[in-house]
């Protein structure tokens, strides 16, 4: 199977709270978890990436957790900012050329 | 600045007309991408160049076609033969495969009536 399945859709979320994001996958070849930001009119952008062989990675107050055996990961955002507020994708790519993405989720940070 | 370009932003068109849409990058990547962009559709994968002179088709690669004659440039054509051509087309481009960041453009925006 080749989904990446993105939760939730849209979410809305206080200025200070924590965002948090789900994606699952059923292909265990995948071994690269990138999650892309992208603000409205623009292209994607880099956020985060995790590779299967860690549980957790953080950059600033992005964190990527990740359960392998779950075929789970997600996107935490610490202290969630206005300026956070954008689409989120997460994509799974098994290697070679394809990289699979979610669907999105549209996050509302309310001042 | 090593980027990704795209033009036009905005596109539109008359239903039964070829339209190109132009991608170019000065980051030296020798992997080009095409995806298709709808609302809650996540991104879709049209076309994909490995190196000059080669392409693969994606998962959504009917009524779209592509060339990559040189390294920077990677233009797609949007055929009337593609049903549903209206979208945001993105290209992005990369060092390697697909455990690489991919570097996208500001994306094209097409309109077909």
């Amino acid at each position: 199977q080749q989904q990446v399945k993105q939760s939730p859709q849209s979410l809305i979320v206080q200025k200070g709270g924590i965002s948090i994001i789900n994606c699952a996958y059923e292909n265990t070849a995948f071994d690269y978890f990138p999650w892309y930001q992208q603000f409205p009119g623009k292209g994607p952008a880099l956020l985060i990436a995790i590779r299967p062989d860690v549980s957790e990675k953080k950059e600033g107050r992005f964190t990527i957790s990740f359960n392998k055996s779950a075929k789970q990961f997600s996107l935490h955002i610490m202290d969630s900012q206005p300026g956070d507020s954008a689409t989120y994708f997460c994509a799974a790519s098994p290697g070679g050329f394809k990289t699979i993405f979610g669907a999105g989720t549209r996050l509302f940070v309310k001042a | 600045d090593g980027g990704i370009t795209q033009s036009p932003k905005y596109l539109f068109r008359k239903e039964g007309q070829n339209v190109t849409l132009s991608c170019e990058q000065n980051l030296n990547h020798d992997a080009m991408y095409w995806y298709r962009q709808d609302p809650g559709q996540g991104l879709r994968l049209i076309y994909y160049s490995q190196i000059v002179n080669d392409f693969q088709k994606g998962d959504i690669a009917e009524g779209y076609s592509v060339s990559r004659e040189k390294k920077e440039s990677f233009p797609l054509t949007v055929t009337s033969a593609q049903k549903n051509p209206t979208a945001f087309y993105l290209c992005a481009s990369s060092v390697g495969g697909g455990s690489y960041e991919q570097y996208f453009g500001p994306g094209t925006r097409l309109t077909v009536t």
